[in-house]
């Protein structure tokens, strides 16, 4: 059980367009989602936190109108990147909190994204 | 800021070798402390978890971990390794001042050889 899913699991764009990340918790109901950002050899980075049917929240350093997130359901969250930049290339990671067990979070596998 | 600090980015042991990773936080309070790991092309799992109680922690595949709060630290642990340990280890630290927020180490690449 706690499985969670991202699609894509790699894409590429052109700079300017924008991408959207799907985060999905496929055997349990997640109120709370999390949105990590991890560079190479560095550490995974808290980008938002995102809660079922309330706008996320965002850590400090984080543009709100360029990383937008949606929860609009107990297993979907969905990270849109918009007009995309060379440098916001990275490794976009997802969890997912299980109701009911307040303290795990439950990743998914991540998604590449390179801006060409 | 909490922080958390992996020593170790790298280490190469030959299988049978014990293990030790550490892991160092930077708060004084009440913490709940993580090891994640993240087998090649695979998500992040967690390996065990220390919310309080008994400071050793034994999870799973016969990793273990000892909080040692007069240290600050919660070293990962496991007496013989296999090859199929290679991986990628996480140390991370639930925010006292946000229940959501989990902040990680650096990571420590670790590669066993048979």
């Amino acid at each position: 059980g706690a499985v969670v899913s991202q699609h894509p699991s790699w894409v590429i764009c052109k700079s300017g367009t924008s991408v959207k990340i799907e985060c999905r918790s496929l055997d349990f109901q997640a109120t709370t989602m999390f949105w990590y950002r991890q560079f190479p050899k560095q550490s995974l980075m808290l980008m938002a936190t995102s809660n079922e049917g309330s706008k996320a929240t965002y850590e400090q350093g984080v543009e709100k109108d360029k990383f937008l997130i949606n929860h609009a359901s107990l297993t979907l969250s969905t990270l849109t990147v918009t007009s995309a930049h060379p440098e916001d290339s990275s490794f976009y990671i997802c969890s997912a909190r299980w109701v009911g067990r307040s303290y795990e979070q439950y990743f998914g596998p991540g998604t590449r994204l390179t801006v060409t | 800021a909490q922080s958390v600090s992996q020593h170790n980015h790298h280490v190469i042991l030959s299988e049978a070798a014990s293990l030790e990773l550490g892991c160092n936080y930077s708060y004084g309070g009440t913490v709940n402390l993580f090891w994640y790991v993240q087998y090649p092309g695979q998500h992040l799992q967690l390996l065990l978890k220390y919310f309080s109680g008994d400071p050793l922690v034994k999870g799973i595949k016969g990793f273990e971990a000892e909080f040692i709060k007069s240290k600050f630290s919660f070293n990962l642990r496991k007496p013989s390794v296999q090859w199929s340990d290679t991986a990628e280890y996480f140390c991370a630290v639930k925010s006292a001042y946000n229940t959501d927020k989990l902040i990680f180490g650096t990571g420590t690449r670790l590669q066993v050889f048979p």
